[in-house]
């Protein structure tokens, strides 16, 4: 079983629409949580770091359930410049894996 | 604060050469990742090292592979005898705490 999953999508959603991506992680002893998002050939950058009790920043959301082992990330009036893809990002022990991503396209 | 540096961008070998791949952390970061992405594919861990410390390579294959980060100067992956398969965008990051990543803007290997 692999480390993370992602609904690998595509999504392709219109500008001002809101689209949530989930990710689950199959080992309960993950300590820490991330979303980061990658564009076309280019490198991973943070979103943001997820916490236990949800984290917003802007208009972007982060949700950990650790009983399911699901992490969530819900963008609200998506625009133009969030067409990336997304990456699930989970800490065990030493190493980070990366889930291989979900692609959003925002549709002018 | 320069972010986390990477060369050479696009390195281009043929079946059997030696490939170096070059990684300056950011300023004040100790911990450096080594990652490899194939197109359509996500990054799989290789190696993760402290100053002059390998602490995992569990991702790196045996052979051919090696990585070090010397007390002075960038961390450094090896590939020696490069073959097809080896051809990748290889990413490096730093953290100054084992916690978040930063990623630099990676190392294209094509193999001929």
């Amino acid at each position: 079983r692999k480390e993370v999953e992602q609904d690998p999508g595509p999504f392709n959603v219109p500008e001002g629409a809101t689209v949530a991506f989930n990710c689950t992680y199959s080992n309960s002893a993950s300590q820490s949580f991330f979303w980061y998002r990658q564009d076309c050939r280019k490198e991973p950058k943070l979103l943001m770091s997820v916490y236990s009790s949800g984290n917003e920043d802007g208009r972007f959301t982060a949700q950990l359930n650790r009983a399911s082992q699901y992490i969530s990330l819900l963008i609200r009036d998506s625009k133009l410049s969030d067409s990336a893809t997304y990456l699930c990002v989970v800490k065990t022990g030493n190493q980070f894996y990366f889930g291989t991503g979900t692609s959003l396209t925002v549709i002018p | 604060n320069a972010g986390v540096m990477q060369n050479p961008r696009h390195l281009v070998r043929r079946r059997g050469q030696e490939a170096r791949l070059r990684c300056s952390p950011m300023k004040g970061h100790s911990h450096v990742y080594w990652y490899r992405q194939l197109p359509e594919e996500g990054l799989k861990f290789m190696v993760y090292l402290q100053k002059e410390n390998i602490i995992d390579e569990s991702g790196m294959p045996k052979e051919r592979f090696s990585a070090e980060f010397p007390k002075e100067g960038p961390s450094i992956l090896r590939i020696q005898q490069v073959v097809r398969g080896d051809s990748a965008a290889y990413f490096c990051a730093s953290s100054p705490n084992a916690g978040e990543l930063f990623f630099g803007e990676g190392s294209r290997l094509t193999v001929l």
